[in-house]
């Protein structure tokens, strides 16, 4: 498994700012994960982000609003942008771990509750 | 179109009560993973079944991968409220995909009432 800790945990920000959430993981990885989430709903994937390349976005996400870094294997920040009303949502990163040799299992952190106003 | 149909999507039940949650595709996944998410938190997974009819469980939670890797179950047995929660089921290796993503379903709220 894996211990992933968020910053921040929640926030209420104003339309038109934008805000970076970090996320850490107590071990190295090689993918990390970006997704939103509404309260009650399933997970939707924003972006993978590798370290030492540029994230991949999913449909419907774009890089100039929602920028990922990946300095190192331990590390990974989303940022949303220009946020909007429409932005608020529950934000979670995971990592991804090799299990048994033959599958892809997914930690994730507690998950950063965003309100835009 | 969702690849990965979760039903029921809510469930409200009383304690000590019987359900299974559904997770169906039309695809053939490598793996299913089923999550539990609490408010507040992430999701933790529960359990990963690799092998086509594979059963596993977990003390009163019995999880199945069908025989074609295209579906699976949840059974949890004399629920209790602790079993509250968003259960979530993810498909991993979609065919063609890329093995280290996952597909989820839509969620399943269950709420246990004591």
């Amino acid at each position: 498994s894996a211990v992933i800790s968020q910053k921040p945990s929640r926030d209420i920000c104003q339309r038109g700012t934008s805000l970076t959430i970090q996320c850490q993981v107590d071990s190295q990885v090689t993918m990390m994960f970006w997704y939103r989430q509404q309260p009650g709903q399933s997970l939707t994937l924003i972006a993978t982000a590798n370290q030492g390349s540029e994230a991949t976005y999913e449909s419907g996400f774009v890089i100039d609003k929602f920028p990922i870094s990946r300095p190192n294997l331990t590390f990974s920040t989303l940022t949303v942008s220009n946020m909007s009303p429409e932005d608020s949502s529950i934000y979670l990163c995971s990592v991804s771990r090799l299990a048994g040799g033959r599958t892809y299992e997914q930690y994730f952190g507690p998950g950063t509750r965003l309100t835009v106003t | 179109t969702q690849l990965l149909e979760q039903s029921p999507q809510f469930l409200s039940i009383q304690e000590g009560e019987n359900l299974t949650v559904y997770c169906n595709s039309s695809s053939v996944f490598s793996s299913l993973q089923w999550y539990r998410q609490e408010p507040g938190e992430g999701p933790v997974l529960l359990v990963t079944v690799v092998t086509g009819g594979e059963v596993k469980k977990l003390k009163r939670l019995t999880f199945q991968f069908g025989d074609a890797r295209k579906d699976s179950s949840l059974h949890i047995t004399a629920a209790q409220p602790g079993d509250t929660g968003l259960y979530l089921c993810a498909g991993e290796g979609v065919s063609g995909g890329s093995n280290y993503k996952l597909t989820f379903g839509k969620g399943t709220l269950l709420t246990v009432n004591p």
